[in-house]
C-alpha cells in the first residue's frame, strides 16, 4: 500500500470556526509533512513529524496546530483561520530512513476559510 | 531557499520526448536530485531522483552532468496526460524546497 490519504478533500470554514484535517497513511513510514501551496505557486513546508514527535516548524502561526496522535495518522487543527489561509494543504510520508528516501504525498485538502 | 531554477514553462508535441532542463549549481557532493510533478490540483507525484549517476525508471530518465552543476529530466514519449508543472528539487537537510517548477503542456 504506497497510499497516504487526507480527508476531507474540500473544506469551507468561517473566521470563528474550528476545523480539523486528517492524513493517514497505511506504509509504515516514520516522518510525516504538512505543506501549504497557495494558488500558482510551489508547496511550501509546514511541519515535519518524525517518530510522531515534532522535529520541524517552520514558523507557522499558533491557529494551525498539528499532532500525530499515532505513526499512521496526522491532523491538523485549524482555528481563527484568516481568508489568506485559504489554499491546499498537502500531506506527505518519508520512511524515516536515509536522507535520500522519498517523499508520498496525499491528493490534499482544498481550504477555503470565509 | 530553492538551491534550482527551471524554465517557467515549456511545449512538447504528443509523441515526442519532452527534456525538461535544470540547473543546481550550487549542489553539495552528498544533495540528492529529485523530480517531482503535480497534475492540476493534485498531490506532486515523485518521478525519480539521483545523486551522480544516470538513472531510468518505468516513467522517465534522468540525466546529471558530471560536474553535478545541472541536470535534465527526459520524457522518452510524452502524453497529453503528461502535461504538468514538473518540479526539480535539491533535497536540503531532508527537506524537500520546491521552487517554481516548469509548466510542461503536451500538445495533440
Amino acid at each position: 500500500d504506497t497510499e497516504v490519504t487526507q480527508t476531507p478533500k474540500h473544506l469551507v470554514m468561517g473566521m470563528t470556526n474550528k476545523k480539523s484535517l486528517k492524513c493517514e497513511q497505511h506504509m509504515g513510514h516514520r516522518a510525516m509533512y504538512w505543506y501549504k501551496q497557495k494558488a500558482k505557486k510551489p508547496p511550501e513546508l509546514m511541519f515535519v513529524y518524525s517518530y510522531e514527535k515534532l522535529s520541524i516548524n517552520e514558523s507557522v502561526p499558533s491557529r494551525f496546530s498539528p499532532e500525530c496522535p499515532n505513526s499512521s495518522l496526522l491532523n491538523l487543527h485549524l482555528h481563527a483561520l484568516q481568508p489568506e489561509d485559504s489554499a491546499l494543504y498537502l500531506c506527505a510520508t518519508r520512511s524515516g530512513g536515509a536522507v535520500a528516501d522519498t517523499q508520498y504525498f496525499g491528493p490534499g485538502t482544498r481550504l477555503t476559510v470565509l | 531557499d530553492a538551491k534550482t531554477t527551471q524554465p517557467p514553462s515549456m511545449d512538447c508535441a504528443e509523441g515526442r520526448a519532452a527534456n525538461l532542463p535544470c540547473n543546481h549549481s550550487t549542489i553539495s557532493g552528498n544533495e540528492y536530485v529529485y523530480w517531482y510533478r503535480q497534475i492540476h490540483s493534485q498531490g506532486p507525484q515523485y518521478i525519480i531522483h539521483g545523486l551522480k549517476n544516470n538513472e531510468t525508471n518505468e516513467m522517465a530518465s534522468l540525466i546529471i552532468t558530471e560536474d553535478r552543476k545541472s541536470s535534465t529530466l527526459i520524457l522518452p514519449h510524452a502524453t497529453l496526460r503528461d502535461t504538468a508543472v514538473y518540479y526539480c528539487i535539491v533535497v536540503q537537510g531532508g527537506k524537500l524546497i520546491f521552487g517554481q517548477g516548469t509548466e510542461l503542456s503536451v500538445k495533440p
